[in-house]
């Protein structure tokens, strides 16, 4: 099983339509973060938690939410969907414990598409 | 704040040749570097990562990078190339004192010519 899984894989739908993409971890990390991937622009950080009560926004942050459900699961919602958030989104995660060396584990993306 | 530059959005090589991937970063405080690379259809793979330690760090697939702090660069090399290489590789810095997550490149992809 996958360490960092997400679901749905693909979705398509219409403007204006509330999306949820879920994510869920096995690795007990503390740490947990909602990128988005655009052809040309490598990835950039929509929102990020460190624990299950501290949220961030990330660069992109503008028109997502966020829910940290638990430690293993945070979820990234699109209130009113609009053709430019057409991406593919990367959940991933880290051990805080261990500091800012630690690299990343990605799960294997969600491919969205807003019509 | 922090960035990075990856210079050339695509990169050619042949089977056997060298291959050389640029990383230029900007940071206010010395940096932690990593690449990773994407496979079609998956996540992101750590390649190799930069904690202050040795200057040259080696990684993953026989692939190795250079920190020159100098030079503000974290280049990715591998002697030679193999068809199994061909993804897209992103070069990510971090604030070692900060909160922030990584700072992603825009990426590059790499061929392989047989």
């Amino acid at each position: 099983d996958a360490d960092v899984t997400q679901t749905p894989r693909n979705r398509i739908t219409k403007t204006g339509k509330r999306i949820m993409l879920e994510c869920s971890q096995t690795k007990g990390h503390d740490r947990m973060y909602w990128y988005r991937q655009d052809p040309g622009l490598g990835l950039r950080l929509i929102y990020y938690s460190f624990d299950v009560k501290d949220i961030n926004k990330g660069e992109i942050s503008d028109g997502y939410s966020v829910s940290r459900q638990a430690q293993a699961k945070f979820s990234l919602s699109l209130e009113s969907a609009i053709p430019n958030q057409t991406a593919l989104y990367f959940c991933a995660t880290s051990d805080a414990r261990t500091g800012a060396d630690q690299p990343q584990h990605f799960g294997d993306g969600t491919r969205l598409s807003i019509l | 704040a922090q960035s990075v530059t990856q210079l050339g959005s695509h990169v050619s090589v042949s089977e056997g040749a060298l291959v050389l991937l640029r990383c230029n970063y900007s940071s206010s405080v010395p940096p932690y570097l990593f690449w990773y690379v994407q496979y079609p259809n998956q996540g992101l793979q750590l390649l190799l990562k930069y904690t202050s330690a040795a200057t040259l760090v080696k990684g993953i697939n026989g692939f190795e990078a250079e920190f020159k702090k100098s030079e503000t660069s974290f280049h990715l090399t591998k002697p030679s190339a193999h068809m199994s290489d061909a993804a897209e590789y992103f070069c990510a810095v971090s604030n070692p004192t900060g909160r922030r997550a990584l700072t992603f490149g825009s990426g590059t992809r790499l061929q392989v010519q047989p």
